[in-house]
This record gives C-alpha cells, sequence and structure tokens, in this order.
C-alpha cells in the first residue's frame, strides 16, 4: 500500500532563506506524487505534480521537487522563502488501483521569519 | 477556470438541525469529491461522485448525506450531526478520465461548527 512519510511537522526559516520541506513515499507501483499548499482558512491549492514525464518538476510561486525514486524521496524546495510562504504543506500520493483516492502525508507547517 | 466554489463560507448549527453545503465547478470535471478536515490534520475523503454517481462512500455516518444533481453540482446534507463533526468541509473536483494520478482541485472549504 501507497504512504507518505512528512520530516518535521514545524519547520522554520527566515526570510530569503533555503525552503527544503521532506516528503518520503512508499509505493510498490510508480507512484504519483503531489505537493499541496494550504494558507490559513483556505482549501488546498496544487505547488506541483509528479507523474513520471520528469524527475524535477516545477511548480508555481517559484516552489520545485525532485524526484529520486533511489531514496524513495520526494522533497520540496524553494530557493529563497517569502513572507508569504508560510502555510501548511501537504505531500500526497495516488492510490494504485484508484483513480480517485489520495494518501496524504500529516503535513508540515512553515513559517517565516522576518 | 480551476476554481471549485463552496457556499456557505462559515456554518453554525444545532445538532437537532439540518443544513446543506454547496459546492460547484465549471471546469467540465464528471469526478466530485468530499473530504473533512479537522484542525492541524490532513483532509480524510468522505465521498467520491464519478459521472454523477456514488462511487465511493469511506463509511461515513449516515448523518452525512451525500447529492450530486448534475456534473456541476455537489451536495452535502446534514443532520442530526455530534460536536466531534466539527470541521473544515472541502470540496475538490477532477477530470475523471479513468487514468491513475489525476490531479484534485480544491475549493476553498466550509467552516461548521456543531453546537
Amino acid at each position: 500500500a501507497q504512504s507518505v512519510t512528512q520530516l518535521g511537522s514545524h519547520v522554520s526559516v527566515s526570510e530569503g532563506a533555503l525552503v527544503l520541506l521532506r516528503c518520503n513515499y512508499s509505493s510498490s507501483v510508480p507512484p504519483y506524487l503531489f505537493w499541496y499548499v494550504q494558507y490559513p482558512n483556505q482549501g488546498l491549492q496544487l505547488l506541483l505534480k509528479y507523474t513520471s514525464a520528469a524527475t524535477l518538476v516545477k511548480g508555481i510561486n517559484g516552489f520545485e521537487a525532485e524526484f529520486k525514486k533511489s531514496e524513495t524521496s520526494f522533497h520540496l524546495t524553494k530557493p529563497s522563502a517569502h513572507m508569504s510562504d508560510a502555510a501548511e504543506y501537504f505531500c500526497a500520493v495516488g492510490l494504485a488501483g484508484s483513480n480517485y483516492k489520495l494518501t496524504f502525508g500529516k503535513g508540515t507547517l512553515l513559517t517565516v521569519n522576518p | 477556470d480551476t476554481e471549485v466554489t463552496q457556499t456557505p463560507k462559515h456554518l453554525v448549527m444545532g445538532m437537532t438541525n439540518k443544513k446543506s453545503l454547496k459546492c460547484e465547478q465549471h471546469m467540465g470535471h464528471r469526478a466530485m469529491y468530499w473530504y473533512k478536515q479537522k484542525a492541524k490534520k490532513p483532509p480524510e475523503l468522505m465521498f467520491v461522485y464519478s459521472y454523477e454517481k456514488l462511487s465511493i462512500n469511506e463509511s461515513v455516518p449516515s448523518r452525512f448525506s451525500p447529492e450530486c444533481p448534475n456534473s456541476s453540482l455537489l451536495n452535502l446534507h446534514l443532520h442530526a450531526l455530534q460536536p466531534e463533526d466539527s470541521a473544515l468541509y472541502l470540496c475538490a473536483s477532477s477530470q475523471d478520465r479513468g487514468t491513475l494520478g489525476e490531479t484534485q482541485y480544491f475549493g476553498p472549504g466550509t467552516r461548521l461548527l456543531v453546537l
């Protein structure tokens, strides 16, 4: 069964610093991987998605993620944090055999300090 | 337009009330979803409709009753809820091409408080 683990429930960075949010997955088949962001009191917004077309995936708002099969990882990065990046970030994997089910990680809260 | 809208934004109801949540999308998506999200937790899938037919019910209590009147609309009827049902209710939609890894687009949610 597919699962995702997000290391670190809370990450704090300074404005302008590198953002690194970690996601490791387990899957017996090639996975479909997603990063979603949730700003306070809002729904989830898709940041980016891995579908095996390219291992380095670029998303919105300057975020990107690299799929590393050998490490079963799909970490999210941004070179320079902005105050507006403060939010909850969820990694998710599509469930094999289901067009509809996503398995979400527990989420990582990113705070950005001035 | 990749927008899913939900009404109302906030809802307070008593345990004996009947209320409904509404979700709408005009992206031509044929799969629509209801999720429940408690504070500081990931969303939990409740129901999935595919081509206006209920496809998945994740063993949700019968006090939650979904309805899909047409391909653009999804309702969630609430009756005799409990305080522990207080949460953010999220609607989502996807194209439903029958392929794995479809992107789900989420609405802003309805924040429900049951007193």
